[in-house]
Order: C-alpha cells, then sequence, then structure tokens
C-alpha cells in the first residue's frame, strides 16, 4: 500500500533553517512527480513546490520561491524540502502528496501524508 | 494566478438531503485541445489529511461513493453530495490544476443540520 511519511517538523525561529523529509513506500517512486502542500492553522490548503520524477524540474509558489528548495532521492525513495529564512507566515501543517499519474504534467493529489507541523516563533 | 473561490464557507444539511458546493475560478480552466477542465475536489476530515474525490471535474476517483458528483465547465463547478451520510462531514476544497501555480479554493465546511 502506498505510504509517505513526512518528518523534520518542529519550533524554529525566525530566519532560521529546516528540512522537511518525505519517505515514500509502497509504488514506483521514481515514476511520481510529488508535491509539498501546507495548511496553516485553521485554513485553506496552498499549494508550496512541486518536483519532477526524474527531479529534473522544480516549481514554486510565490510566497516560498528563492527561500525554500525541493529535491529528491529516488535511490531512497524520499523527498525533501529545504526552507530557510523562514517566517511566522510559514507556520503550518506541511504535507506531502503524490502526483495520481505516472510522468505526467497532470498535478493531481492521490495520496497524502498525515502532516507534519512547522512552527515559525521567537 | 488562478484565484478558486468556493461558495457557502459552510453549510449545515439534514442527513440523507442534498449538499451543493460552489467553485469558481478566476479565469478558465477548460483546455480547449482535449475538451477537458482542470479541476478536482477534495475531501478533509478533522484532523486528517485531504482525499481526492473527484478529478477531471466529474471523474470519480476509484472507491469513492456514487453520492458524490462533480459538475460544471470553464469557470464554474459543483460537487453534490445526493444524499448526505453522517461520514461526510468535512471541509471540501476545490483545486485547479491547468497551470503553475496550483490554486485551491478557501474549503466550504459541512456540517449536519
Amino acid at each position: 500500500q502506498v505510504q509517505l511519511v513526512e518528518s523534520g517538523g518542529g519550533v524554529v525561529q525566525p530566519g532560521r533553517s529546516l528540512r522537511l523529509s518525505c519517505a515514500a513506500s509502497g509504488f514506483t517512486f521514481s515514476s511520481h512527480a510529488m508535491h509539498w502542500v501546507r495548511q496553516a492553522p485553521g485554513k485553506g490548503l496552498e499549494w508550496v513546490a512541486l518536483i519532477s520524477y526524474d527531479g529534473s524540474n522544480a516549481y514554486y509558489a510565490d510566497s516560498v520561491r528563492g527561500r525554500f528548495t525541493i529535491s529528491r532521492d529516488n535511490s531512497k525513495n524520499t523527498f525533501y524540502l529545504q526552507m530557510n529564512s523562514l517566517t511566522t507566515e510559514d507556520t503550518s501543517v506541511y504535507y506531502c502528496a503524490r502526483d495520481r499519474d505516472r510522468r505526467s504534467s497532470i498535478h493531481v493529489f492521490d495520496y497524502w501524508g498525515q502532516g507534519i507541523l512547522v512552527t515559525v516563533s521567537s | 494566478d488562478f484565484v478558486m473561490t468556493q461558495s457557502p464557507d459552510s453549510l449545515a444539511v439534514s442527513l440523507g438531503e442534498r449538499a451543493t458546493i460552489n467553485c469558481k475560478s478566476s479565469q478558465s480552466v477548460l483546455y480547449r485541445p482535449n475538451n477537458k477542465n482542470y479541476l478536482a475536489w477534495y475531501q478533509q476530515k478533522p484532523g486528517q489529511p485531504p482525499k481526492l474525490l473527484i478529478y477531471w471535474a466529474s471523474t470519480r476517483e476509484s472507491g469513492v461513493p456514487d453520492r458524490f458528483s462533480g459538475s460544471g465547465s470553464g469557470t464554474d463547478f459543483t460537487l453534490t453530495i445526493s444524499s448526505l451520510q453522517a461520514e461526510d462531514v468535512a471541509v471540501y476544497h476545490c483545486q485547479q490544476y491547468y497551470t503553475s501555480p496550483l490554486t485551491f479554493g478557501g474549503g466550504t465546511k459541512v456540517e449536519i443540520k
């Protein structure tokens, strides 16, 4: 069965960095684009970043471009979100999610992790 | 960016009655070459991640009960729950995948009246 498990969250001071990981299992990881989506407390969903199935392309929301970097290691079935220059506005539950279709540019999310909380506070 | 606006913000429906949620896109998500609407719906129960219900505006994901249906084209879309069940209490989100940045509506909370 498909599983996505996030790790690396926690409390961090403004201006500092944090790296999230998402470990995938139960499917051919190297065939699917992967995403990070976040949800601030009591708010809606915000797409954060996408990495293509082979890692050759990455796309970002304007709110994180230049501060966050998405990457993947297909040999480890894991992808990452490096978050730098964090602000209080980045406080959210961060979900990793899978593209439904293999090697596709159709970005519908069929599996999600349980989410991990990142709190940016002094 | 494509702005997705959902209405209402919340609604309370009696068990067995119909629930209707609307989603409006600031620009058309209909791709003319394949005549497909790049619009998905998700259900999010408290304390859980979202679950994919519908994509291509009207195609149900495998395992989703047929009381959930999606309709609409271009800029205006609807998610309908034909006969509300207790387990349908959740927040429902629409999402466009026509272009980057991918964007979601603000969510609609469905409760039992």
